[in-house]
């Protein structure tokens, strides 16, 4: 079935460091790649997202590019903020079912 | 504030009872989703409503159900509670099928 494959965290990075949080999925036909970032006591936000191959999806600084040939979804982001510490979700929207499958999430903690 | 209402916010309660969790969705959108955030389990999809209607349905236990009224507000009901349903349980809503989603802040079960 459809799946997707985050790196596994805790991740602790020093502030303005560069990030990057692998994400790879499994699934039928072509689907919908998104993050969705959430902060402590809240629920998940949306990040960015991608709708086809080669597709960049990007927001806050935050980059992601739909790779068919590889079925990922790396997020990156050249300079870390505290701010930044969150839980990052990767997800794919399955197709025809009106669902977003979610990844196991990576917890990210910036140090200044 | 996302525009997604979920209440309440805490809840415990005793092993064996019923307890309901209501999302009011964010004005136009038509799509609830409800999701359940566990520790061992990540984030799993439980079930769709669409303008009032049961469109798909994940990993929800027999023990759950679940209603989207007429106002298109909906209500997760759960029974039998045992202690492995303490979690948070997010409500997302989105313009018709779309996986624009905006989840709610969450409400955290608690069974003892």
């Amino acid at each position: 079935g459809d799946s997707v494959t985050q790196m596994e965290g805790p991740v602790t990075l020093s502030e303005e460091a560069f990030l990057t949080i692998n994400c790879t999925y499994t699934a039928t036909g072509y689907p919908s790649l998104f993050w969705y970032v959430q902060y402590p006591g809240e629920g998940l936000q949306l990040l960015l997202k991608a709708t086809k191959a080669d597709d960049k999806g990007s927001n806050k600084g935050f980059e992601a590019t739909y790779r068919k040939e590889t079925t990922s979804f790396h997020l990156e982001k050249g300079s870390v903020q505290v701010s930044d510490s969150a839980v990052y979700f990767c997800a794919l929207g399955v197709q025809g079912a009106q669902k977003l499958v979610f990844g196991q999430g990576t917890r990210l903690t910036i140090n200044p | 504030d996302s525009g997604v209402t979920q209440t309440p916010k805490h809840l415990i309660t005793a092993t064996g009872q019923r307890v309901t969790l209501r999302c009011s969705p964010r004005s136009g959108d038509l799509s609830v989703y409800w999701y359940q955030q566990s520790l061992d389990q990540g984030l799993q999809f439980l079930i769709q409503y669409y303008n009032g209607e049961e469109r798909a349905k994940g990993n929800i236990l027999e023990r759950f159900s679940a209603q989207q009224f007429p106002d298109l507000h909906s209500e997760l009901n759960l029974s039998s509670l045992e202690l492995g349903d303490s979690a948070l349980y997010f409500c997302a809503s989105s313009v018709d099928n779309d996986y624009g989603y905006t989840f709610g802040s969450g409400t955290r079960l608690t069974v003892v």
